[in-house]
């Protein structure tokens, strides 16, 4: 079965430091992988997403993420953060079918210290 | 821009009221799901639809069921509302193999 795991529950860093949130996930093909973030008290706004092709990915907000087939992971990253980046972030992987289901994982909360 | 709106940012009910959460998008997609999050619990699926009149349960459908009479528009109902569906609930659609697009969300309070 598919499952996606974020190893780390809670990360705080300092506003200018680079970050790295982890993703690792277990799927039998190709995944469809997908980064979203959550502001306090808001929806779900996707980051970035990985279907095929390049396997470093650009998303909003100065994100990216790198496919590693090989370590079945899809970590976030991001050179310099930025207190407006404290929120939590979901990693997600698609189902495998056409209905669009995903597995998420249990959220990363970034903490951004001043 | 897609937009997912859900008809409600809080709501509070009392236990045993039927309650009824609204969401409606307007990208013809032709799925929706509905999602409770809880702190530490993540994001869990409760139902989703794949097509109009057409539904399947997701990881906790107990104590929900949904409906969805127009391709815009998916409910979700609580039958007779209790303390432990006092969470935040999201609504997202997608068209098929796609990213989610979700919804504010609407966060029950059950008295």
């Amino acid at each position: 079965a598919q499952s996606v795991t974020q190893p780390d529950i809670h990360i705080t860093v300092s506003e200018g430091a680079s970050l790295e949130l982890r993703c690792n996930y277990s799927y039998g093909a190709t995944p469809y992988l997908f980064w979203y973030v959550q502001s306090p008290g808001q929806g779900l706004q996707l980051l970035l997403k990985y279907f095929s092709g390049d396997t470093l990915v650009q998303g909003i907000k100065g994100f990216e993420a790198e496919f590693k087939r090989s370590q079945s992971s899809f970590n976030l990253r991001k050179p310099s953060v930025h207190w407006s980046d404290a929120a939590e972030y979901f990693c997600a992987v698609g189902a495998g079918s056409n209905t669009g289901k995903l597995i998420f994982g249990q959220g990363t909360t970034l903490q951004v210290k001043p | 821009d897609v937009k997912v709106t859900q008809s409600s940012r809080y709501l509070v009910k009392r236990t045993g009221e039927k309650v009824f959460l609204e969401c409606v998008q307007d990208m013809d997609h032709e799925n929706m799901f509905w999602y409770r999050q809880d702190p530490g619990l993540g994001l869990r699926l409760i139902y989703f639809s794949y097509d109009v009149k057409m539904k399947e349960k997701g990881d906790i459908p107990e104590g929900y069921s949904v409906s969805r009479e127009k391709k815009e528009r998916f409910s979700l109902i609580l039958e007779s509302a209790s303390t432990n569906q006092t969470s935040m609930y999201l609504c997202a659609s997608s068209p098929q193999r796609n990213e989610q697009f979700f919804g504010p969300g609407t966060r029950l309070t059950v008295l």
